[in-house]
């Protein structure tokens, strides 16, 4: 079964570092999603991207945030300077896309960032 | 905005106890539900959906659940727990014409003893 890969699985930093996390979707997928779970909170949506632009963000998504595609096949979450509260699971996810929603979101296991 | 809400967040069941975890979402138009599950050291995935038609879905491992429109809500069950159903679920949402970006619950921890 095709599968959502993510790395790193763990990475640690200190504040104020930049950290990128890359994802490889499924290969016939076209629609690509971030998602982020803090520590016993609920997983939050922090971006979607379709042919090769953001097309939904979240509030959290600030400017310090940014994703692309740079090679077609990884899909990379760039985090410029990392805070504290950055600490998290990061998901990526895809899907074929079906412009209803009604489509099913293949997700990767997860990279976890802790930020010191 | 849209809302997901689950209400237990940890369930404690011996083997062989029925399962019931609860979700309501809070949005008016159509919407899609999803039931994830992640399996300690695991990814996300998928349990079942609810897309249209009947509003008993039947997905893997024995779960069924229920959309009841009126009521906004779409409960997960299963009449008897495994030990190896030991995870975290999570209620879903996304509305119908806005893509597949999901709003998820707080999740549920099932804790089942052997």
């Amino acid at each position: 079964e095709p599968e959502v890969t993510q790395t790193p699985s763990h990475q640690v930093t200190q504040m104020g570092q930049e950290v990128i996390l890359r994802c490889v979707p499924i290969s016939n997928h076209l629609y690509f999603y971030w998602y982020r779970q803090i520590l016993g909170q609920k997983v939050e949506f922090l971006v979607s991207f379709y042919n090769n632009e953001i097309s939904e963000k979240s509030e959290i998504f600030d400017d310090q945030f940014s994703v692309e595609r740079p090679d077609g096949s990884n899909f990379t979450l760039k985090i410029r300077s990392t805070k504290l509260e950055d600490s998290a699971m990061y998901f990526c996810a895809s899907t074929t896309g079906n412009p209803s929603g009604a489509n099913v979101l293949t997700f990767g296991a997860g990279s976890r960032l802790t930020v010191l | 905005a849209q809302s997901v809400s689950q209400h237990n967040h940890h369930v404690i069941l011996s083997e062989a106890a029925s399962l019931e975890l609860g979700c309501n979402y809070s949005y008016g138009g159509t919407v899609n539900l999803f039931w994830y599950v992640q399996y300690p050291g695991q990814h996300l995935q998928l349990l079942l959906k609810y897309f249209s038609g009947d509003p008993l879905v039947k997905g893997i491992k024995g779960f069924e659940a229920e959309f009841i429109k009126s009521k906004f809500s779409f409960n997960l069950r299963k009449p008897s727990v495994q030990w190896s159903d030991t995870a975290e679920y999570f209620c879903a949402v996304n509305s119908y014409n806005q893509g597949g970006k999901l709003i998820f619950g707080q999740g549920t921890e099932l804790s089942v003893k052997p």
